[in-house]
């Protein structure tokens, strides 16, 4: 199974709301990951997750909160967005890298969670 | 400042035409790897090349890395109409971690 998949698959929200994305995958990868793109832009590295543990968080707002219960599983809590956060919200993992460095071998990506805040 | 630029920004040819897309980047890196994504949708992983190697084949796809001049290329031999998508270039920092970051991307439309 090579397959990494994303709920929901569009989701429309307020600025009061709070909600949630959900990530999994069942390939054995122990880094996870979130991206935010934007139309016509790439991908944007938002957190990472290596062994359950946040490994990485390139200074997101505290409005998006990201959660890793176990091994397979990876989610994004989102609450006050704001309009300049709709977006494609992209989930990937990665096995453990080689010698070369961890985390540095092929992402497989799910077909990402479309966003649009009111 | 981003790691990996490409160009053209964007291309179009004939259906059994090549399609040739460049990436630069600034910094020293592990592999520098070259995804596809559809309109919309998640991205797919094409090729992967290390930073000791200059030239890597799968397919129709011939990627090369100069790292002297921080540089790759993806050729597409024999495009079809279901090559139309964005090209990414992205690159693995020789620091270590996970930190991989995208190239601006190349949108390639091929006509039929």
């Amino acid at each position: 199974d090579t397959e990494v998949t994303q709920t929901p698959k569009h989701l429309v929200m307020g600025m009061t709301n709070k909600k949630s994305l959900k990530c999994e995958q069942h390939m054995g990868h122990r880094a996870m990951y979130w991206y935010k793109q934007k139309a016509k832009k790439p991908p944007e590295l938002m957190f990472v997750y290596s062994y359950e543990k946040l490994s990485i968080n390139e200074s997101v707002p505290s409005r998006f909160s990201p959660e890793c219960p176990n091994s397979s599983l990876l989610n994004l809590h989102l609450h006050a967005l704001q309009p300049e956060d709709s977006a494609l919200y992209l989930c990937a993992s990665s096995s453990p890298g080689l010698a070369g460095g961890p985390g540095h071998e092929t992402q497989y990506f799910g077909p990402g969670t479309r966003l649009l805040v009111l | 400042s981003q790691q990996g630029e490409e160009d053209p920004q964007a291309l179009s040819i004939q259906e059994g035409e090549n399609a040739t897309m460049n990436c630069s980047y600034k910094t020293s890196i592990n592999n520098l790897q070259w995804y596809r994504q559809n309109s919309g949708r998640g991205l797919v992983h094409l090729i992967l090349i290390r930073s000791n190697e200059r030239e890597k084949h799968s397919g129709r796809l011939r990627v090369t890395l100069d790292t002297s001049k921080k540089s790759s290329s993806l050729l597409i031999t024999a495009s079809r109409a279901a090559d139309t998508a964005s090209y990414f270039c992205a690159t693995g920092g020789r620091a270590g971690g996970f930190k991989t970051i995208f190239g601006a991307g190349t949108r390639l439309f091929v006509k039929a």
